[in-house]
């Protein structure tokens, strides 16, 4: 079945030791998308790529980073993990943008510690 | 910058009630979505409304969407108690990205 995969679904870190979170499509979707979502909160939206193109949103601290080295990976990079990153860490992805009638199709999240 | 609220935050309701979600958003935008969020797990998705007027139905729940009142609600008929769970509507922005809402944490107790 064609999806959104994320590894691991659980990840310890430590306060200041550098954590890569892992996402995988089978959809061939344009658009990926990394989203916080802390404890009883809505998804937070961190950045998206379209294609290559990466999108950044203006409150994204710059502990974070992205890459997307293909069609089908995305990664989310937390350079100094603090207490307050301590969140679910979702992954999504749609066929094209959101106005041309397309829909996030989510994976099943990474819930990240820091120690 | 696009605003969503959902009302009530939270919602304790006795199985076989009726209830209804209210989700307002602060600027133009045409299409909707609803979420289900179950404890420690991924959202999932509900229902894609993509005109003023749009109405879609599964089962214990109807959503629907009212663009001039920027305006969606979620009914529930019914209520059992594995509909226990938080819903989130999200409104498109700038036709690129996701705005959350603030969620709705609904238990339903016998």
């Amino acid at each position: 079945d064609a999806m959104v995969i994320q590894n691991p679904r659980y990840q310890v870190t430590q306060f200041g030791k550098p954590v890569t979170l892992s996402c995988s499509q089978t959809l061939n979707h344009n658009v990926m998308y990394w989203y916080q979502q802390k404890s009883s909160q809505a998804p937070k939206l961190l950045f998206h790529y379209y294609d290559k193109d990466f999108n950044n949103e203006a409150d994204t601290p710059d502990n974070f980073q992205s890459r997307r080295p293909n069609t089908s990976f995305c990664f989310l990079d937390i350079r100094s993990p603090g207490l307050g990153d301590a969140a679910m860490y979702l992954c999504a992805t749609s066929r094209d943008r959101m106005g041309l009638i397309s829909e996030q199709f989510f994976g099943p999240g990474t819930r990240l510690t820091v120690l | 910058e696009l605003k969503v609220e959902q009302n009530p935050l939270f919602l304790s309701m006795q199985e076989g009630k009726n209830y209804t979600i209210y989700c307002n958003y602060s600027t133009t935008s045409d299409r909707l979505y609803w979420y289900r969020q179950d404890p420690g797990k991924s959202l999932e998705s509900l229902f894609v409304l993509l005109s003023n007027g749009a109405v879609k139905q599964e089962g214990r729940l109807m959503a629907s969407l009212d663009t001039k009142a920027r305006l969606s609600t979620l009914h529930i008929t019914a209520a059992v108690h594995d509909l226990s769970a938080t819903y989130f509507c999200a409104v498109v922005y700038n036709t690129d990205k996701l705005i959350f809402g603030t969620g709705t944490r609904l238990q339903v107790f016998p």
